[in-house]
Order: C-alpha cells, then sequence, then structure tokens
C-alpha cells in the first residue's frame, strides 16, 4: 500500500505571512491514463473535511486563490500565499492513484 | 445542495454492532460510488469502504474486512454501514462521503456519527 507522509506535522504562522506543507508519497502518483490523482483538505476545528484541491492543483469553487497546490511523481506542495485565521485547522494530503486510497498523517496549522 | 447527514452512531461494547446511515440529497444518489472515512478522536483519516452507485461492487480497508458492511437503498437514496465484533479501535467518527467520479477524490463529506466502543 502507498504510505503518505507529511511535513511539518505541527506549523505556528504568523497572520498574513506565507505557510507552505509538504506531501510525499511511497510510490509515484502519476496514474497509468496520465493523470495524477493528490488531493487536499482542510478540516477546521470541530468541522468536518472539506476538500480544496484535487488533481494536484485544481482548487474546488469557493476555495480562495490563497491556496495553490503544486508537484508531481512523489513529491508535492499546498502553499498558503498569506495566512488568514480562518484557516487555522488540520491539513491532510490524499491520494486516489493507487488503491486503497490513503490519507497523510495531517498537518496542523496554528497561529505562533 | 449537495446533503449527507449521518445518524446511528453511539455507545456499543466490544464485540456488539451498529448500523450507520447516510441520508443524502442534492444529487444522482444512484450512479454515485459512496464512501465511509472514519477518524479516530484526536487523530487523522482512515478510508473504510467504498461501494458503486449500482451496489454491484464495494470495497473494504483491512482493518475492517470480515466485520463491516456497507450496503445501499437507491429508492431511499440511504448508503449504511454494518459493523460487527466491534473493537474499542473502532472507536471513531465515521463520515460518509461522495466519490467525485472521473477525479478518484471524495468531494463531499457529511458531518459525521460517533462511535464508542467501550465496556
Amino acid at each position: 500500500d502507498v504510505v503518505m507522509t507529511q511535513s511539518p506535522l505541527s506549523l505556528p504562522v504568523t497572520l498574513g505571512q506565507p505557510a507552505s506543507i509538504s506531501c510525499t508519497c511511497s510510490q509515484s502518483l502519476l496514474h497509468s491514463d496520465g493523470n495524477t490523482y493528490l488531493n487536499w483538505f482542510q478540516q477546521r476545528p470541530g468541522q468536518s473535511p472539506r476538500r480544496l484541491i484535487y488533481k494536484v492543483s485544481t482548487r474546488d469553487s469557493g476555495v480562495p486563490d490563497r491556496f495553490s497546490g503544486s508537484g508531481s511523481g512523489t513529491d508535492f506542495t499546498l502553499k498558503i500565499s498569506r495566512v488568514e485565521a480562518e484557516d487555522i485547522g488540520v491539513y491532510y494530503c490524499m491520494q486516489g492513484t493507487h488503491w486503497p486510497w490513503a490519507f497523510g498523517p495531517g498537518t496542523r496549522v496554528e497561529i505562533k | 445542495e449537495v446533503q449527507l447527514v449521518e445518524s446511528g452512531g453511539g455507545l456499543v461494547q466490544p464485540g456488539g454492532s451498529l448500523r450507520l446511515s447516510c441520508a443524502a440529497s442534492g444529487f444522482s444518489f444512484r450512479d454515485s460510488w459512496m464512501h465511509w472515512v472514519r477518524q479516530a478522536p484526536g487523530k487523522g483519516l482512515e478510508w473504510v469502504s467504498r461501494m458503486r452507485g449500482d451496489g454491484g461492487r464495494m470495497h473494504y480497508a483491512d482493518s475492517v474486512k470480515g466485520r463491516f458492511t456497507i450496503s445501499r437503498d437507491n429508492a431511499r437514496n440511504t448508503l449504511y454501514l454494518t459493523m460487527n465484533s466491534l473493537r474499542a479501535e473502532d472507536t471513531a467518527v465515521y463520515y460518509c462521503a461522495k466519490d467525485h467520479y472521473g477525479f478518484n477524490s471524495l468531494d463531499y463529506w457529511g458531518q459525521g456519527t460517533l462511535v464508542t466502543v467501550s465496556s
């Protein structure tokens, strides 16, 4: 099975400053169909997960453009250009290329 | 508007059984793969099971295989998870989630229902 790792696991941030989360997979996420199925989810305190990004870099409707995803193969990054208070929570990457799908351990973003 | 509403959680003794439900609306349920994902208290997300829209195919995580059964009633737009031989490590919030077909992703999640396995 694919193993997902994230770093850092805890990320203290200053409001208005950028933040970056890395996600690394034990196998390439390039699917035989040519697509790379890497997703990012945000879970605010006390809420359900919400998808932010799919297929590496496609933002969901309503997701602010300060969120961006990038990467290929086994290494991916979620960037927040300027952190706002509503961005506090845990961020998970999830791969959908190999069965079974798997989530990373999560990165907790908190105010410094 | 897509809505997923889970119910059926509660306190159950080890070895016991429980059936969770997920009422869906706002999309073509019968055409959608549906998933269950769980989250133990203070922990990360774990995919549990999925079922094709017509109910003809299903998959399970190794951790629940042989104990949990996913099913659906397309006439009632409802997804189920029947959990048997429950263990303490099954304690979690259980979310149902809609498959984003063609994108190998989960685009909508319910609010979750808490299952606590304890004596």
